[in-house]
């Protein structure tokens, strides 16, 4: 069993275009996150959420938003796609904030 | 906020040699260091973590030094093998408001056979 899941693993979409990230972890952890890993590998945190509640929001357009349906499951919609939007999202869990995180297996988004 | 520096970017040693990777923070609070390999296509595994209560932690052929008064800490893998090549990133928590793992900017590690 995948411990974090996201889907889809890639997505190719036209700008303009609005399109949603799921992710599932199946360890109990009370704390989930959405990373944006750019074209040079650097990890940024986007979004966090503990047990469905929002405790992270970075300096992210608000085209992007999360939704927490229950702990369990953190997914990202993003509305109006932009060329600049394309990277790697991965999403993550923890028991405890801000340390021991799971990654999921990442999706690729490019926008064009 | 929490500021992490690694180095160097890029890494490239001969099987069978070590390889060094460095962090510096600077939150002189945190408590907390991990390591994360990142193969290509997948998301990052947690390899080794230290707590700032030890200044060394070994698991077989990788190893975690820290220094606290210098604030940094660094990665060693000893007896480098070609499946040890993957992209390498250091973090430290961010204490500001809700707890975040700040990362590095990752380090390319390359062995040669």
């Amino acid at each position: 069993d995948t411990a974090v899941s996201q889907t889809p693993k890639y997505l190719v979409t036209q700008m303009g275009n609005d399109k949603s990230i799921k992710c599932e972890q199946n360890l109990g952890h009370d704390t989930m996150y959405w990373y944006k890993q750019d074209s040079k590998k650097f990890l940024k945190i986007m979004f966090s959420y503990n047990n469905k509640e929002l405790i992270i929001n970075e300096t992210v357009p608000n085209r992007f938003s999360p939704k927490s349906p229950d702990k369990a499951h953190l997914n990202l919609h993003i509305n109006s796609l932009e060329l600049g939007d394309s990277a790697v999202y991965f999403c993550a869990s923890s028991q405890v904030q801000g340390s021991g995180y799971t990654f999921g297996s990442g999706t690729r988004l490019t926008v064009v | 906020g929490e500021n992490v520096e690694q180095h160097p970017s890029t890494l490239s040693v001969q099987e069978g040699d070590s390889a060094v990777i460095k962090c510096t923070y600077s939150d002189s609070a945190s408590n907390y260091f991990p390591w994360y390999k990142q193969e290509l296509g997948k998301g990052p595994q947690l390899i080794i973590d230290i707590r700032s209560n030890v200044g060394e932690k070994k698991d077989q052929r990788i190893a975690v030094t820290l220094n606290k008064t210098a604030k940094h800490f660094s990665l060693h893998i000893t007896e480098t093998q070609p499946e040890d090549s993957a992209v390498y990133f250091c973090a430290a928590p961010s204490r500001e408001g809700a707890q975040k793992l700040v990362f590095g900017q990752g380090t390319r590690l390359t062995i040669n056979p």
